[in-house]
This record gives C-alpha cells, structure tokens and sequence, in this order.
C-alpha cells in the first residue's frame, strides 16, 4: 500500500530552537497534505491543510506564523515549529491525499519534545 | 457543530466478546465516517469508512452501523482479540475535503485473553 513516512520519528530539542518535521509521500504524489497534533492520551486535531504550491491553509487558533508549512512538491510538505516551548511538545501526524483516487494516508508520527 | 462526540471513554472486553464503540456528530454536511486504529506511538490506520447512504458496512471483524436519522455510528468488533488492543477513533469530513477530518475523542480498548 501507498506509504508517508516522517521524519524525525522522534526529537528533543531545547526551548526557543526551531525544529522541522517532514512529511513525504513515498510513492505517490499528493494533491494535498493535512498536519495534526495530538496531545498525549488526547484525539488528533487538525492544525492546517497544505496544497503543492500554496499557502497553508491554518484552522482557527492554530499561529500561522509559531508553525510554518511549506508544500514545495508533490510529494513533501514541512512543519516548521518556530522558537519551541515545552507547551509544544506532542505527537505531530501528516495525512495525504493521493492524487487521482483521493485515498487518504496517515504517516507514523513526529514526537516532539522541548526541554 | 464540528464535534464528533465518541463513546465510551475506555472498553475492556474478554477475548471473543463484541467491542462497540459509539459516536454522534452534529454537522448534517458530514458525508464520510471512517474508523480508525491507533497503536501507541504510531500514526492512525483506517480500519473501514462509510457513506450515508448505507446503513450497514461490513469488512470482516468490523461492522460500521449508521443511523442517518439520529446523526450516531458505531464500530463493533466481532470476536474482538487481544491484538485489537488499541485506540480507536471515529471521525467525520465533508467528501469535498474528505481528508479534512474531525475526530472524535478516542476510546481504549483493552481485550483480555
């Protein structure tokens, strides 16, 4: 089956660093990109959907500017968190939209940690 | 009215009994309802999606009910197994932005040999 993968599955990074999450679409091109977060023992929210080419497009409460997407290609997106703080650490999952089915795929997840 | 409400919090069920884990949505624009199986530390895996416009789908172990009328679906788990061990999510999107998905809150359910 079709496969994102992310990477780093895990970081550690201290408070006020930047650390960037990929997202890549192994073998298939995505149309478009989700970013969720979840929180330990809690649901996954949806923090922004990222087109190839476009802004970000960020749900409400969700600063665009603490975490940036960037869809430079068809087949990888980023998340950038910008000056972390403990109260960022979490679990952070990308999902896919294969292009021409539409079939939705999630990758395996980036633990963040900031001491 | 994006809330998808999921039910019960946590299920324990005995090797070869039936799981079911229930959820409720509010927003009528919902046309797709997938399940999803988390284990710790990974990312969701679909289990099994449905439309409205079936009541009933059925792959294998795991049958999804849906009620249109009452806005409610449910998961069951036939001959539930220790390897379903997991969390599970119920979650709903508008087939326009069919990836856009609201979850619903988790359940953990725990089957014991």
């Amino acid at each position: 089956g079709a496969v994102v993968s992310q990477h780093p599955s895990r970081v550690i990074c201290k408070s006020g660093t930047s650390v960037k999450i990929e997202c890549r679409s192994l073998d298939f091109q995505a149309t478009t990109m989700f970013w969720y977060r979840q929180f330990p023992k809690q649901s996954l929210m949806l923090m922004a959907t990222s087109n190839e080419g476009s802004k970000a497009t960020y749900e409400q409460g969700v600063e665009k500017d603490k975490f940036l997407i960037n869809h430079a290609s068809l087949t990888l997106s980023t998340l950038t968190v910008t000056s972390a703080h403990p109260e960022d650490s979490s679990f952070y999952i990308c999902s896919a939209n294969k292009m021409n089915t539409g079939e939705l795929f999630f990758g395996e997840g980036s633990r963040l940690t900031v001491l | 009215q994006q809330q998808v409400k999921q039910s019960p919090q946590s299920l324990i069920v005995q090797k070869g009994g039936i799981s079911i884990i229930n959820c409720a949505y509010e927003n009528t624009a919902f046309d797709y309802f997938p399940w999803y199986q988390q284990f710790p530390g990974k990312g969701p895996a679909l289990l099994i999606a449905i439309r409205p416009d079936v009541s009933e789908k059925k792959e294998g172990r795991f049958t999804i009910s849906f009620n249109k009328s009452a806005k409610q679906f449910s998961l069951h788990i036939m001959d539930s197994q220790p390897g379903d061990s997991a969390t599970y999510f119920c979650a709903a999107s508008i087939s326009t932005s069919y990836g856009k998905l609201t979850f619903g809150q988790g359940t953990i359910l725990t089957v014991h040999p």
